[in-house]
Order: C-alpha cells, then structure tokens, then sequence
C-alpha cells in the first residue's frame, strides 16, 4: 500500500540546534516527494521538491531509496522555523499522498 | 493577485442544513482539489478535478459533492452535514497535475456540524 509515515507529530528544538524532520514511505515506484509547510497564520505551500535537489530557506532533503526515507533537515533552526511540516508522495495517478504533518516548534 | 479563494472561511451549521463552500482560483489551472485536514490524520483527499466536467473521488468522498462547471470554480456540497464533517477544509489547484507537483492552496474553510 502506498502510504507516508511522519513518525513525530511534534518536534520541539533550540534555536540554533540541527534539526531532522522525518519522512518514510512506501511505494512500490519511483517516488516523487515533496516537502509542504505551513507557517501560522499562512495558506500551505510547497517548500521543496526533491527532484530539483534545492536548499531552501536553509533546508534540504535527500532521498534514500534504500531507507525509503526523505527526512527534512536544517543544520541551523530559526525561530521563523516554526510551522507545520508536510512530506507528500506522488503516486501513478499523479495524486498526492499526504503524511500527517510534524510541528515544529523552534524554542528561543 | 494570483490565488485560490475559499468562502466561507469559518461556518457553524447544524446537521442536515444543506452548505456549500466555494472555490475558486484565478490561476486558469486545469487540476483542482479539495481537502480536509484533521489532527493526527493529515490531509485527505475528498474529492478532484483534472479539467472542467471532471471530477473524480478521492480517499474521503462519502457525504460530499462537487461540481466543475467552469475552470476558476470547484464548490464543495454538504448536502446533509453531520457532525463528523466539523473539519478544516482546504481547495487546492495546480496547472496540470503531475508537472511538478505544487499545489496552491486556499487558507482554509472550518466547518463545524452541530
């Protein structure tokens, strides 16, 4: 079954700490997966994608085929950090299969 | 401004009072979708349009309705709401689905069934 695991609903971590977003998956094709975040008071909106292999506001993500794994890290959190985080996986039908989200919460 | 606009953004009905909640994006994207988002499940997809006249069911489409008459609009139908539809609701629209991926997304509907 194809399925996105998000094992944390809450992430709490010092700014200025490293942090780890976690994100597994099960799919029996090539995956295409996606980071979404959405930052209080904000509409949900797309942070990164993987096949673009991007940095985006300090943030990437790698994909591990062989962990079927595509964690979110930032080695440095912000306190504009702070949001609710998204893994998604596309599936043959071009559907979006959704995790159930990690906060994170970025302590000053 | 390019955006997805959902009305209304917060609603308490009682059951069975028939609801709709609009959406609509200025985008002149093909793909549009609707979604409810409830703690510790995510987000779920109810139901999708991949073009005007086109819609399919998604994961959670019992007790819901849809239309795609034109391309900007894709209204949400409660016809009968029950107090398991109290939910944040979320329209999203893309291009095309399948290029890339993003979604654009409304802020949001709540709903709560009494």
């Amino acid at each position: 079954a194809q399925r996105v695991t998000q094992p944390e609903k809450l992430l709490s971590v010092f700014k200025g700490a490293p942090v780890e977003l976690k994100c597994n998956y099960s799919y029996s094709g090539s995956p295409e997966l996606f980071w979404y975040v959405q930052y209080s008071r904000q509409r949900l909106q797309l942070l990164l994608r993987h096949i673009s292999r991007e940095s985006i506001k300090g943030f990437t993500a790698d994909l591990n085929k062989g962990e079927t794994s595509f964690h979110l890290k930032k080695p440095f959190a912000q306190e504009e950090d702070s949001a609710m985080y998204y893994c998604a996986l596309m599936d043959s039908n071009y559907q979006l299969i959704w995790g159930a989200g990690t906060k994170l919460i970025i302590k000053p | 401004e390019a955006q997805v606009t959902q009305n209304p953004r917060y609603l308490i009905t009682v059951t069975g009072k028939k609801l709709t909640v609009t959406c609509s994006q200025n985008m002149n994207h093909e793909y549009m979708s609707w979604y409810r988002q409830d703690p510790g499940l995510g987000l779920r997809q109810i139901y999708y349009s991949m073009n005007v006249e086109v819609t399919d069911k998604g994961d959670v489409p019992e007790g819901y309705k849809v239309s795609r008459k034109e391309k900007r609009n894709f209204p949400l139908i409660l016809e009968s709401p029950s107090p398991n539809q109290t939910s944040l609701y979320f329209c999203a629209s893309t291009y095309r689905q399948g290029l890339g991926g993003e979604l654009f997304f409304g802020e949001g509907s709540r709903l709560t069934v009494l």
